[in-house]
């Protein structure tokens, strides 16, 4: 079975700051890896996504991710958050059988 | 890109009645279709994954005769949470899936999400 972890339910952090919201994950067979972003009462929106291939991942509004299978983990990162990036961010993984199996999710909170 | 809608997106019941919530792929075609329920500041759950033209699928521990899933088109599929309580009161998010080719010559797959329902039965 294949479980996700987001250590950090809540992450406060000043407009302009570098970020980072943690993600590891556990499973016996090969994984792609995700990352969304969830504002105020609407779904979810793809940022990034591991399959295969070079280990870090770009994605949409300057986010990147780094896949690091020795520690499991797929930290999502951005070096200078915006107001407009406060919202929920869930990891996620699949192993190929396209169920979507989430984290808790990690509530990024940006401060002016 | 993919559009997934959902209707409507707000609802209030009364105990005891049926609601049906709608989700469709705007400009492309979902043979899968996958039903989330979501409770407040809490994560995804799948409830179960709607196949086009046969039976949904149900993860452990929801009752299928309490949220009827039917897949009936390539761009529809629909949950019916019938004779709902207020612990039915929650968001519910759908999602399409859609095969995507990658560089490296395989595929992948990938669930496009609708801006969910929010259900409040009072």
């Amino acid at each position: 079975a294949q479980s996700v972890t987001q250590l950090d339910s809540q992450v406060p952090v000043f407009e302009e700051a570098p970020v980072e919201l943690r993600c590891n994950y556990s499973s016996s067979v090969s994984v792609y890896l995700f990352w969304y972003v969830q504002y105020p009462n609407q779904g979810l929106q793809l940022l990034l996504k591991y399959l295969s291939g070079s280990t870090l991942v770009k994605g949409i509004n300057g986010f990147e991710a780094e896949f690091n299978k020795s520690q499991t983990s797929f930290h999502l990162r951005k070096p200078s958050v915006h107001i407009s990036d406060t919202a929920e961010y869930f990891c996620a993984v699949t192993p190929y059988t396209d169920k979507l199996i989430f984290g808790t999710g990690t509530r990024l909170q940006v401060f002016p | 890109g993919a559009v997934v809608s959902q209707h409507p997106s707000r609802v209030i019941c009364k105990s005891g009645t049926s609601v049906k919530i709608e989700c469709r792929s705007l400009d492309f075609q979902a043979t899968t279709m996958f039903w989330y329920r979501q409770f407040p500041k809490q994560s995804l759950m799948l409830m179960a994954t709607s196949n086009e033209g046969s039976k949904a699928t149900y993860e452990q521990g929801v009752e299928k005769d309490k949220f009827l899933i039917n897949h009936a088109s390539l761009t529809l599929s629909t949950l019916t949470v019938t004779s709902a309580h207020p612990e039915d009161s929650s968001f519910y998010i759908c999602s399409a899936r859609v095969r995507q080719g990658e560089p490296s010559g395989g595929f992948s797959y990938e669930q496009y999400f609708g801006p969910g329902t929010r259900l409040t039965v009072t």
